[in-house]
Protein backbone atom coordinates (compact mmCIF):
# COMPACT_ATOMS: atom_id res chain seq x y z
CA UNK A 1 0.00 0.00 0.00
CA UNK A 2 1.03 3.80 -0.06
CA UNK A 3 1.70 5.64 3.11
CA UNK A 4 2.44 9.15 3.24
CA UNK A 5 2.65 11.52 6.89
CA UNK A 6 2.71 14.53 7.63
CA UNK A 7 2.54 16.55 10.68
CA UNK A 8 -1.54 18.06 10.89
CA UNK A 9 -1.47 21.43 11.93
CA UNK A 10 1.64 23.49 12.96
CA UNK A 11 2.00 27.08 13.79
CA UNK A 12 4.79 29.99 13.59
CA UNK A 13 5.86 33.28 13.87
CA UNK A 14 5.54 36.29 11.03
CA UNK A 15 9.71 36.42 10.29
CA UNK A 16 10.51 32.58 11.55
CA UNK A 17 11.59 29.54 10.04
CA UNK A 18 9.51 26.02 9.61
CA UNK A 19 10.44 22.81 8.52
CA UNK A 20 7.21 20.35 7.43
CA UNK A 21 7.97 16.77 7.40
CA UNK A 22 7.16 14.02 5.14
CA UNK A 23 7.68 10.57 5.40
CA UNK A 24 6.83 8.32 2.75
CA UNK A 25 6.22 4.73 2.03
CA UNK A 26 4.99 3.74 -1.27
CA UNK A 27 5.35 0.77 -4.02
CA UNK A 28 7.76 2.59 -6.43
CA UNK A 29 9.00 5.83 -6.21
CA UNK A 30 9.93 8.78 -8.64
CA UNK A 31 9.80 11.53 -7.44
CA UNK A 32 8.16 14.35 -4.50
CA UNK A 33 6.35 17.08 -5.03
CA UNK A 34 5.35 19.69 -2.49
CA UNK A 35 2.46 21.98 -3.27
CA UNK A 36 0.62 24.80 -1.75
CA UNK A 37 -3.16 24.93 -0.69
CA UNK A 38 -4.93 28.48 0.64
CA UNK A 39 -8.17 27.85 1.82
CA UNK A 40 -10.87 27.75 -1.01
CA UNK A 41 -8.14 27.63 -3.36
CA UNK A 42 -6.86 25.06 -5.96
CA UNK A 43 -3.48 23.39 -5.01
CA UNK A 44 -0.25 25.15 -6.66
CA UNK A 45 3.31 24.00 -7.14
CA UNK A 46 5.91 25.12 -5.49
CA UNK A 47 9.25 22.30 -5.81
CA UNK A 48 10.26 18.85 -7.26
CA UNK A 49 12.91 16.41 -5.73
CA UNK A 50 14.10 13.45 -7.51
CA UNK A 51 17.59 12.73 -6.59
CA UNK A 52 18.68 13.20 -2.98
CA UNK A 53 19.42 16.76 -1.71
CA UNK A 54 18.62 20.00 -1.03
CA UNK A 55 16.69 22.42 -4.05
CA UNK A 56 16.60 26.23 -3.04
CA UNK A 57 13.58 28.35 -4.35
CA UNK A 58 13.96 31.98 -2.67
CA UNK A 59 11.94 31.50 0.59
CA UNK A 60 11.38 28.08 0.05
CA UNK A 61 13.69 24.89 -0.02
CA UNK A 62 13.02 21.13 -0.57
CA UNK A 63 14.70 18.35 1.10
CA UNK A 64 14.57 14.53 0.04
CA UNK A 65 16.39 11.10 1.21
CA UNK A 66 15.47 8.59 -1.07
CA UNK A 67 17.04 5.62 1.20
CA UNK A 68 15.21 7.05 4.88
CA UNK A 69 11.72 7.88 2.57
CA UNK A 70 11.74 11.04 4.14
CA UNK A 71 11.47 14.69 2.63
CA UNK A 72 10.67 18.32 4.03
CA UNK A 73 9.67 21.84 2.81
CA UNK A 74 11.82 24.40 4.87
CA UNK A 75 9.68 27.87 4.63
CA UNK A 76 12.12 30.98 5.83
CA UNK A 77 11.72 34.72 6.81
CA UNK A 78 7.81 33.69 7.04
CA UNK A 79 5.11 36.10 5.91
CA UNK A 80 1.71 36.02 7.06
CA UNK A 81 0.32 35.02 3.46
CA UNK A 82 2.12 31.58 3.99
CA UNK A 83 -0.55 30.50 5.57
CA UNK A 84 -1.75 27.59 4.05
CA UNK A 85 -1.88 24.06 3.68
CA UNK A 86 1.39 22.34 2.49
CA UNK A 87 0.68 18.90 0.92
CA UNK A 88 3.31 16.40 -0.24
CA UNK A 89 2.76 13.92 -3.24
CA UNK A 90 5.14 11.56 -4.31
CA UNK A 91 4.91 10.34 -7.86
CA UNK A 92 5.01 6.95 -8.70
CA UNK A 93 7.68 5.28 -10.84
CA UNK A 94 6.57 4.98 -14.69
CA UNK A 95 3.35 6.86 -13.96
CA UNK A 96 1.87 10.41 -13.68
CA UNK A 97 0.38 9.42 -10.64
CA UNK A 98 0.45 11.67 -7.77
CA UNK A 99 -0.54 10.05 -4.16
CA UNK A 100 -0.98 12.84 -1.60
CA UNK A 101 -0.46 13.07 1.99
CA UNK A 102 -2.99 14.59 4.03
CA UNK A 103 -1.24 17.98 4.34
CA UNK A 104 0.21 20.23 6.78
CA UNK A 105 -2.10 23.56 7.60
CA UNK A 106 -0.05 26.32 8.93
CA UNK A 107 -0.62 28.91 10.61
CA UNK A 108 1.73 32.50 10.83
CA UNK A 109 1.06 34.48 14.04
CA UNK A 110 2.23 38.45 13.53
CA UNK B 1 -5.75 33.85 -19.14
CA UNK B 2 -3.95 30.49 -20.12
CA UNK B 3 -5.15 27.79 -17.53
CA UNK B 4 -7.03 25.21 -15.84
CA UNK B 5 -10.82 26.55 -15.55
CA UNK B 6 -14.33 24.68 -14.16
CA UNK B 7 -17.77 24.84 -14.09
CA UNK B 8 -19.59 25.02 -12.48
CA UNK B 9 -17.81 26.52 -9.26
CA UNK B 10 -20.50 25.96 -6.57
CA UNK B 11 -22.96 22.48 -7.06
CA UNK B 12 -25.73 22.20 -4.59
CA UNK B 13 -28.15 19.05 -5.41
CA UNK B 14 -30.31 16.45 -4.18
CA UNK B 15 -29.25 12.71 -3.31
CA UNK B 16 -30.05 10.48 -6.81
CA UNK B 17 -29.46 13.37 -9.08
CA UNK B 18 -27.51 12.98 -12.23
CA UNK B 19 -24.95 16.04 -12.74
CA UNK B 20 -21.52 16.67 -14.54
CA UNK B 21 -18.38 19.35 -13.86
CA UNK B 22 -16.31 20.53 -16.84
CA UNK B 23 -13.13 21.09 -16.88
CA UNK B 24 -11.23 22.67 -20.02
CA UNK B 25 -7.35 23.74 -20.17
CA UNK B 26 -5.79 26.04 -22.52
CA UNK B 27 -1.76 24.77 -21.44
CA UNK B 28 -1.71 22.85 -24.60
CA UNK B 29 -1.00 19.47 -21.97
CA UNK B 30 -1.71 16.07 -23.02
CA UNK B 31 -2.76 14.10 -20.01
CA UNK B 32 -5.61 15.59 -17.32
CA UNK B 33 -6.86 14.05 -13.50
CA UNK B 34 -10.24 14.39 -11.79
CA UNK B 35 -9.24 14.63 -8.03
CA UNK B 36 -11.34 14.58 -5.50
CA UNK B 37 -10.73 16.76 -2.05
CA UNK B 38 -12.76 15.35 1.22
CA UNK B 39 -13.90 17.54 3.95
CA UNK B 40 -10.57 16.06 5.96
CA UNK B 41 -8.92 18.09 3.27
CA UNK B 42 -7.54 14.58 1.60
CA UNK B 43 -6.87 14.76 -2.15
CA UNK B 44 -7.03 11.37 -3.97
CA UNK B 45 -6.84 10.69 -7.92
CA UNK B 46 -9.70 9.56 -9.53
CA UNK B 47 -9.18 9.46 -13.13
CA UNK B 48 -6.11 10.66 -15.54
CA UNK B 49 -6.77 10.64 -19.53
CA UNK B 50 -3.43 10.86 -21.90
CA UNK B 51 -4.80 12.14 -25.07
CA UNK B 52 -8.61 11.14 -24.82
CA UNK B 53 -7.29 7.71 -23.58
CA UNK B 54 -7.93 6.57 -20.50
CA UNK B 55 -4.74 5.68 -18.49
CA UNK B 56 -5.71 5.77 -14.72
CA UNK B 57 -9.18 4.93 -13.08
CA UNK B 58 -8.87 4.53 -8.91
CA UNK B 59 -11.30 2.45 -7.07
CA UNK B 60 -13.84 4.41 -7.77
CA UNK B 61 -18.19 3.61 -8.14
CA UNK B 62 -19.28 3.46 -11.75
CA UNK B 63 -21.61 6.00 -10.93
CA UNK B 64 -18.66 8.28 -11.92
CA UNK B 65 -18.04 8.40 -15.70
CA UNK B 66 -15.17 10.60 -17.08
CA UNK B 67 -15.43 12.27 -21.07
CA UNK B 68 -12.77 13.11 -22.85
CA UNK B 69 -13.60 14.78 -26.00
CA UNK B 70 -10.96 16.15 -27.23
CA UNK B 71 -7.11 16.54 -25.42
CA UNK B 72 -8.27 20.00 -23.77
CA UNK B 73 -11.57 18.93 -21.77
CA UNK B 74 -12.29 16.07 -19.29
CA UNK B 75 -15.54 16.31 -18.10
CA UNK B 76 -16.70 14.40 -15.09
CA UNK B 77 -20.64 12.54 -14.64
CA UNK B 78 -22.12 11.48 -11.84
CA UNK B 79 -24.97 9.30 -11.81
CA UNK B 80 -26.95 8.96 -8.36
CA UNK B 81 -25.37 11.46 -6.32
CA UNK B 82 -25.16 9.86 -2.54
CA UNK B 83 -24.32 12.21 0.26
CA UNK B 84 -20.66 10.60 0.40
CA UNK B 85 -20.23 12.13 -2.82
CA UNK B 86 -20.20 16.17 -1.13
CA UNK B 87 -16.81 17.13 -1.80
CA UNK B 88 -14.57 19.77 -3.74
CA UNK B 89 -13.63 18.13 -7.09
CA UNK B 90 -11.00 19.48 -8.96
CA UNK B 91 -9.47 18.93 -12.28
CA UNK B 92 -5.42 18.98 -13.31
CA UNK B 93 -3.78 19.16 -16.71
CA UNK B 94 -0.24 18.45 -16.89
CA UNK B 95 2.49 18.21 -19.82
CA UNK B 96 3.15 14.32 -20.59
CA UNK B 97 2.14 11.05 -18.87
CA UNK B 98 4.37 8.33 -17.30
CA UNK B 99 7.18 10.59 -15.81
CA UNK B 100 6.80 13.26 -12.65
CA UNK B 101 5.25 16.32 -14.71
CA UNK B 102 3.97 18.94 -12.62
CA UNK B 103 0.60 19.22 -12.49
CA UNK B 104 -1.64 22.04 -12.72
CA UNK B 105 -5.16 22.76 -11.14
CA UNK B 106 -8.13 24.19 -11.55
CA UNK B 107 -9.80 25.92 -9.04
CA UNK B 108 -12.15 23.38 -8.15
CA UNK B 109 -15.75 22.33 -8.02
CA UNK B 110 -17.49 22.38 -4.50
CA UNK B 111 -20.20 20.06 -4.82
CA UNK B 112 -22.81 19.80 -1.83
CA UNK B 113 -25.34 16.46 -2.19
CA UNK B 114 -28.43 17.32 0.32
Amino acid sequence: GQNIDQPTEMTATEGAIVQINCTYQTSGFNGLFWYQQHAGEAPTFLSYNVLDGLEEKGRFSSFLSRSKGYSYLLLKELQMKDSASYLCAVNLYNTDKLIFGTGTRLQVFP
Amino acid sequence: DTAVSQTPKYLVTQMGNDKSIKCEQNLGHDTMYWYKQDSKKFLKIMFSYNNKELIINETVPNRFSPKSPDKAHLNLHINSLELGDSAVYFCASSQGAGGPETQYFGPGTRLLVL
